[in-house]
């Protein structure tokens, strides 16, 4: 089993809807969630942390960490054109906690 | 402004070259990595380094040395025993304390072409 998963997609939604990324770990130790945006050609770009369970909410984005389902996911509302990137899920890894593991990342198209 | 700075932005290198690419911080973080990231895959771990004067192999490091002489620097050789280095090579760092990490800050990456 992959330490952390991600559905690859692509996922397209119509502009102004909510996107909605998912993405499971298999280590129950880890403390730390991210979400990471990379545009084509661009390096990744922290957009969301998130360390308890619940809801952390950020503009238009909203993260939700289930740590008892291993779950993390990011919901993007009133989707934007510009939204369109490949959206990295990391987790820290629970045995050196300075690492990230990173998912391989899913790919979103807002449609105009 | 802090942040990580990458250099070269595009890089060739001929069959049997050595090259370095650089990778320098100001953000005052102690942790730095590097990772390769093929054309539509994702991010694999090549090396990483808490301290200065220590780093730790990651899932890839066969052909790649590294050196953390600096806590601002963690230059990334390519040697002519990685046999398949043409990838997109980015730089990152991070701050931790205890067992949360607070993420990853990219540098804006070097594209390693072979010729």
């Amino acid at each position: 089993q992959k330490e952390v998963e991600q559905n690859s997609g692509p996922l397209s939604v119509p502009e102004g809807a909510i996107a909605s990324l998912n993405c499971t770990y298999s280590d129950r130790g880890s403390q730390s969630f991210f979400w990471y945006r990379q545009y084509s050609g661009k390096s990744p770009e922290l957009i969301m942390s998130i360390y308890s369970n619940g809801d952390k909410e950020d503009g238009r984005f909203t993260a939700q960490l289930n740590k008892a389902s291993q779950y993390v996911s990011l919901l993007i509302r009133d989707s934007q054109p510009s939204d369109s990137a490949t959206y990295l899920c990391a987790v820290n890894s629970p045995t050196s906690y300075d690492k990230v593991i990173f998912g391989p990342g899913t790919s979103l198209s807002v449609i105009p | 402004d802090g942040g990580i700075t990458q250099s070269p932005k595009y890089l060739f290198r001929k069959e049997g070259q050595n090259v370095t690419l650089s990778c320098e911080q100001n953000l005052n973080h102690d942790a730095m990595y590097w990772y390769r990231q093929d054309p539509g895959q994702g991010l694999r771990l090549i090396y990483y380094s808490q301290i200065v004067n220590d780093f730790q192999k990651g899932d890839i490091a066969e052909g790649y040395s590294v050196s953390r002489e600096k806590k601002e620097s963690f230059p990334l050789t390519v040697t002519s025993a990685q046999k398949n280095p043409t990838a997109f090579y980015l730089c990152a760092s991070s701050s931790f304390r205890g067992r949360s990490n607070y993420g990853y800050t990219f540098g804006s990456g070097t594209r390693l072409t072979v010729v």
